[in-house]
């Protein structure tokens, strides 16, 4: 397909556990975003890549959570020792460019649950 | 207080009417302003975009930004009952966008 896609859709797992969750932007882009939303809130920002390097991860809310684009396409989010309150949706943007003038095209989300 | 703000709604209008959306922001620095769409259960999809002073009009969707103010609206004219979901301001500045919580749009038939 031509849009951005997330995999899994859903994931339900265990307080502890690690997880990752995928992002494969559309072809071209060469930003690319991650978000998380709960339930009644708008998108907070997680992190922001430019080609392969972070250009800002200031949205990280701990070092349980980090994430890579090695070759500059596919990103995974990593989170370690899953927590109940990192229970959300988590959205992948991409960008055609990055810096202040990009519009973000949003993937269907990958939608976490931790029991 | 929060970087971007909207009332949260709910807000009812009936069909073929005006929805005005507000947005405030507090990051003067901000380059560029855009509305995004988010029906219950999918992900966001954007609307607008604009970038400088005064009024961008798209088919019935005109987008109003006054950097003075710190200020984005977005109007929908002739509102249709497929309008209703959450509509999402967003503030970027430098390449990172910060999000509202979103209003909540209801149009009526």
């Amino acid at each position: 397909g031509a849009g951005v896609s997330q995999t899994p859709s859903n994931k339900v797992t265990e307080k502890g556990k690690y997880v990752e969750l995928r992002c494969d932007p559309i072809s071209g882009h060469t930003a690319l975003y991650w978000y998380r939303q709960s339930l009644g809130q708008g998108p907070e920002f997680l992190i922001y890549f430019q080609g392969t390097g972070a250009a800002d991860d200031s949205g990280l809310p701990n070092d349980r959570f980090f994430a890579v684009r090695p070759e500059g396409s596919v990103s995974t989010l990593k989170i370690q020792r899953t927590e109940r309150g990192d229970s959300a949706v988590y959205l992948c943007a991409s960008s055609l460019q990055g810096g202040g003038t990009g519009e973000l095209f949003f993937g269907e989300g990958s939608r976490l649950t931790v029991l | 207080q929060k970087e971007v703000e909207q009332n949260s709604g709910p807000l009812s209008v009936p069909e073929g009417a005006i929805a005005s959306l507000n947005c405030t922001y507090s990051d003067r620095v901000s380059q560029s302003f855009f509305w995004y769409r988010q029906y219950s259960g999918k992900s966001p999809e954007l609307i607008m975009s604009i970038y400088s002073n005064g009024d961008k009009e798209d088919g019935r969707f005109t987008a109003q930004l006054n950097k003075a103010s710190q200020y984005v609206s977005l109007l929908i004219r002739d509102s249709q009952p497929s309008d209703s979901a959450t509509y999402l301001c967003a503030v970027n500045s430098a390449g990172k966008s910060t999000f509202g919580d979103g209003t909540t749009l209801t149009v009526k038939p």
